[in-house]
């Protein structure tokens, strides 16, 4: 069948090098945001998540930055690995109710050795 | 994948026919929810439950029932498969509504 990561915008880098990746959500309202990663054939893997009151979170060689002033979330992925290349896409809790995360679409990330 | 596991990972199947797809948990969390994955779509919600028997509409549920009668189950059903529901299903399970979503491995499904 044909791959989920077909008509995303690609992103490739070297190996070592830094990744910035970049969302735009849609309500102004989201309170809590998610990064996934996801490789060929698998489900989507929690990364990293920032709420609203924040505007930097760090994790392993990952860091998500939140303006909220312009609705962009980025997730920055320090020296870049192979095993870095994955979908990546955000996801926002637009806090209406029981529904709750809406999904970008996502961005592929191609690392090469 | 956090405790979860689908059935079956691949199923090819006729149009018109029934297809069951089971979503299992071994964490207790209260939410769960299916999703299907199509190129140039993302993820979108077809159906979630928030407890035993505590099910709601997604963003594209029409075709598709779920039932959740015990809290580490929830079943999809297509009742009568479409070739537009060749896709990759995904369950996901989160403790609140707020909190993160935890995917499962996925079900590649092929209508003919």
């Amino acid at each position: 069948g044909e791959s989920v990561g077909l008509h995303l915008p690609t992103l490739s880098v070297q190996e070592g090098d830094n990744s910035i990746i970049n969302c735009a959500y849609s309500n102004s309202a989201s309170d809590y945001f998610i990064w996934y990663k996801q490789e060929s054939g698998k489900g989507p893997q929690f990364i990293i998540d920032i709420r609203s009151n924040m505007d930097k979170r760090q994790g392993q060689r990952v860091t998500v930055l939140l303006n909220k002033t312009v609705k962009h979330l980025s997730l920055q992925i320090a020296a870049t690995q192979p095993g870095d290349s994955a979908v990546y896409f955000c996801a926002e809790n637009t806090n209406s109710g029981y529904s709750t995360l809406t999904f970008g679409k996502g961005t592929m990330l191609l690392v090469s050795p | 994948d956090a405790g979860i596991t689908q059935s079956p990972r691949h199923k090819v199947t006729e149009t018109g026919t029934p297809v069951t797809l089971r979503c299992h948990q071994t964490e207790n969390h209260r939410y769960m929810y299916w999703y299907r994955q199509d190129p140039g779509h993302g993820l979108r919600l077809i159906h979630y439950s928030y407890g035993v028997k505590d099910t709601d509409k997604g963003e594209v549920s029409d075709g598709y029932s779920v039932s959740r009668s015990k809290t580490e189950d929830f079943l999809l059903t297509l009742e009568s498969a479409t070739s537009s529901q060749t896709s990759v299903y995904f369950c996901a399970i989160s403790d609140t509504s707020t909190d993160t979503q935890y995917f499962g491995p996925g079900t590649r499904l092929t209508v003919l």
